[in-house]
């Protein structure tokens, strides 16, 4: 079965700062999705970027990056310019390419605070 | 375009209670997941289904919890009798076989008290 680990239950980052949250992930898969997903005091889930690990390229939107170490099962999470907005719960979460649908299996998440 | 939708987005029962959650998923996804999360647990997943059919629902906790997706646009989590450790927030999420993002409802708030 995969397992996914998020080793800092929390983390902090000044405004502007750059901070990486970590997540290694278990499988014995070759082709399957990695995901990012950020969860505010809202609650909702929002999605923040995804890779598909038959792409060695790593994955960017905006100000959010990762470095996918397929090797390695290491599936980092970068965030530059921090901003205020960016305090959440952020998950990390692993998905089996599969036609017939599969489920996301998540890590236990790390709370990031932003300080001005 | 809309996103899953979710109702009630908050209820507060008593406890025996029958509680009903329920879901419309994105148009078009054929997949549609219930995720419960707790402190204590995180998210965990309850049940899935693909074209309607129950896939996995290995995550189901007990008898009292039951799911039923009776067409493609809609399903309900239903849990009789309701205790105060089912309190949680219920997440319907929902994806295409042709695509490989999940996306989430807001959730619906359970408090059992």
């Amino acid at each position: 079965a995969q397992t996914v680990t998020q080793s800092q239950p929390e983390m902090s980052v000044q405004e502007a700062e750059t901070v990486t949250l970590s997540c290694t992930y278990d499988t014995s898969e070759s082709d399957y999705y990695l995901f990012w997903y950020k969860q505010p005091p809202s609650r909702q889930m929002i999605l923040v970027i995804r890779q598909e690990a038959y792409k060695q390229q790593n994955a960017t939107e905006n100000r959010f990056s990762v470095n996918f170490q397929k090797a390695a099962k290491s599936f980092s999470l970068k965030i530059s310019d921090s901003q205020l907005g960016d305090a959440a719960m952020y998950f990390c979460a692993y998905r089996t390419r599969n036609q017939a649908g599969t489920a996301l299996i998540f890590g236990k998440g790390t709370t990031l605070s932003v300080s001005s | 375009d809309a996103g899953v939708i979710q109702s009630p987005r908050h209820e507060v029962t008593e406890m025996g209670q029958e509680v009903t959650l329920r879901c419309k998923p994105i148009s078009g996804h054929n997949s549609l997941f219930w995720y419960r999360q707790t402190m204590m647990r995180g998210l965990e997943l309850l049940i899935y289904f693909n074209n309607n059919v129950p896939i996995d629902d290995s995550g189901m906790p007990e008898d009292r919890f039951s799911a039923k997706m009776p067409n493609a646009s809609f399903s309900t989590l239903k849990i009789q009798p309701s205790e105060p450790r089912d309190s949680a927030v219920y997440f319907c999420a929902s994806s295409s076989d042709a695509g490989n993002t999940i996306y989430f409802g807001e959730g619906s708030w359970l408090t059992v008290v």
